[in-house]
C-alpha cells in the first residue's frame, strides 16, 4: 500500500525566511509525484508533477525535487501570500485502471510579514 | 487545465438524509473522481467514475453510502446517503489531465447534524 508521510505538520517563517517541506513516501513504483497548494475553502491547487529522481521543477519562489524515497518544496523568500496547506501525492504502479493518487496530510505554513 | 465547479458549496444536513453533489467540467474528460477530506485527515479516494460504466469504489466505500453517476463527459453527481455526523466532510471532485496529473474542484463542505 502506497505511503506518504509530510513533515513538519506546521511551519511558521518570516518574510523572507527560506525553508523546506519534506515528502516521504514508499510506493509499489512510482507513476508520479504531485504537490497541491490548498488555500482554505479552497480545493486543491496543482503545482508540481515530479517522475523520476533527480527530476527537479521550479515556480516562483518554489522549488520542487525528488528522490527515491522523498521529495522536498523548498521555498525562497517567501511572501505572506505564500501562506497555505502544501500537499503531496504520489501515485503508484498498481496496476489495472486505477488512477488513485495517495495525500499525505500536509504542512500549513504561515508566512508573517 | 479543465475549470470544475461543484454544487452546492456548503450544506447542512440532518443525519438519515441523502444529499447529492453535482460536479460540472468545461471540456470533457475521461476520467473524473470524488475524494473525501475530512477534518485533520488526508485526502482519501472514494471513488472513479468513469462515463458508461460502474463506478470503481474504493476500499472501506460502497455503492450504497455512495452512489455514483456518469452520465457524460462532462458531469457527475456523487450521493451521499443515509447520513450521519461521520459524514462531515470535504468532497472534492477531480479529472485526470496531462499524463497522471489531477485537477481539482473547489469542494462541497457538508455539516451533517
Amino acid at each position: 500500500e502506497d505511503q506518504v508521510t509530510q513533515s513538519p505538520e506546521a511551519l511558521r517563517l518570516q518574510e523572507g525566511e527560506s525553508s523546506s517541506l519534506n515528502c516521504s513516501y514508499t510506493v509499489s513504483g512510482l507513476r508520479g509525484l504531485f504537490w497541491y497548494r490548498q488555500d482554505p475553502g479552497k480545493g486543491p491547487e496543482f503545482l508540481f508533477t515530479l517522475y523520476s529522481a533527480g527530476e527537479e521543477k521550479e515556480k516562483e519562489r518554489l522549488k520542487a525535487t525528488l528522490t527515491k524515497k522523498e521529495s522536498f518544496l523548498h521555498i525562497t523568500a517567501p511572501k505572506p501570500e505564500d501562506s497555505a496547506t502544501y500537499l503531496c501525492a504520489v501515485r503508484g504502479n498498481s496496476g489495472g485502471s486505477n488512477y488513485k493518487l495517495t495525500f499525505g496530510k500536509g504542512t500549513l505554513l504561515t508566512v508573517n510579514p | 487545465s479543465a475549470v470544475i465547479s461543484q454544487k452546492p458549496s456548503r450544506d447542512i444536513c440532518q443525519r438519515g438524509t441523502s444529499l447529492t453533489i453535482q460536479c460540472q467540467v468545461d471540456s470533457q474528460v475521461t476520467m473524473m473522481f470524488w475524494y473525501r477530506q475530512q477534518p485533520g485527515q488526508s485526502l482519501t479516494l472514494i471513488a472513479t467514475a468513469n462515463q458508461g460504466s460502474e463506478a470503481t469504489y474504493e476500499s472501506g466505500f460502497v455503492i450504497d453510502k455512495f452512489p455514483i453517476s456518469r452520465p457524460n463527459l462532462t458531469f457527475s453527481t456523487l450521493t451521499v446517503s443515509n447520513m450521519s455526523p461521520e459524514d462531515s466532510s470535504i468532497y472534492l471532485c477531480s479529472v485526470r489531465g496531462y499524463q497522471e496529473t489531477q485537477y481539482f474542484g473547489p469542494g462541497t463542505r457538508l455539516l451533517v447534524l
